[in-house]
């Protein structure tokens, strides 16, 4: 059973307008979220976090929202670039040991 | 900066071989981690290491095991590989738990496309 859902598989979005990538989660034990960026041939890259005892954490054009009673993040972008387009994984840890992942959206912004 | 690599990008094996992939990280990192990345499926974690000769399963460990016998090198083998091994690998590296609450993540190196044929 999967604990951390990603139930958008693909997003498209418009150049300049926000995209909104959302994460379910099952297990209430998870106190640390994180946000990765995926291009073709590279590696994850880690994008932003947030602790169980925020609901929010902003960084440039990069905001990461937490509601702990509906288990669920969502990862905003404003204003999409073309350059943001990649799958992004939504990760969630136990006491910061080791990370269960979400399957991943593919994000595209059109120009 | 961190910097993660894995010996190949792509690699062609042949079922029933026995299959190492290779992982070193630079920056004294004690955990290190494998990964799967399959369409649908994310990233599930294979093994994990927290220490020179430590090893815990993951998620998935099943046909696979892991070496670590230097602390910057974190080795996944296939024992004997089939055609469901057949994916994206990827390895990642952080310091020690108490350390994470700091916003250091996971450094991902940029995988090793596997075929098993």
């Amino acid at each position: 059973d999967q604990q951390v859902k990603q139930n958008s598989p693909s997003l498209s979005v418009q150049e300049g307008r926000i995209s909104i990538l959302n994460c379910d989660y099952t297990n209430s034990m998870f106190d640390y979220f994180l946000w990765y960026k995926k291009y073709p041939a590279e590696g994850p890259t880690f994008l932003i976090s947030i602790s169980s005892i925020k609901d929010k954490n902003e960084d440039g054009r990069f905001t990461v929202f937490l509601n702990k009673s509906a288990k669920h993040l969502s990862l905003h972008i404003v204003p999409s670039q073309p350059g943001d387009s990649a799958v992004y994984f939504c990760a969630a840890s136990v006491t910061a040991r080791q990370l269960t992942f979400g399957s991943g959206t593919q994000l595209t912004v059109l120009p | 900066d961190v910097k993660v690599t894995q010996s190949s990008r792509y690699l062609v094996k042949r079922t029933g071989e026995k299959v190492f992939l290779e992982c070193v990280q630079d920056m004294d990192h004690e955990n290190m981690f494998w990964y799967r990345q399959d369409p649908g499926l994310g990233l599930r974690l294979i093994y994990f290491s927290y220490d020179v000769k430590m090893k815990e399963k993951g998620d998935i460990p099943e046909g696979y095991s892991v070496s670590r016998e230097k602390k910057e090198r974190f080795s996944l083998i296939l024992e004997s590989a089939s055609t469901n091994q057949t994916s994206m690998y990827l390895c990642a590296s952080t310091t020690k738990w108490e350390r994470l609450r700091s916003n250091q993540p996971q450094h991902f190196g940029d995988g090793t496309r596997l075929s098993i044929l």
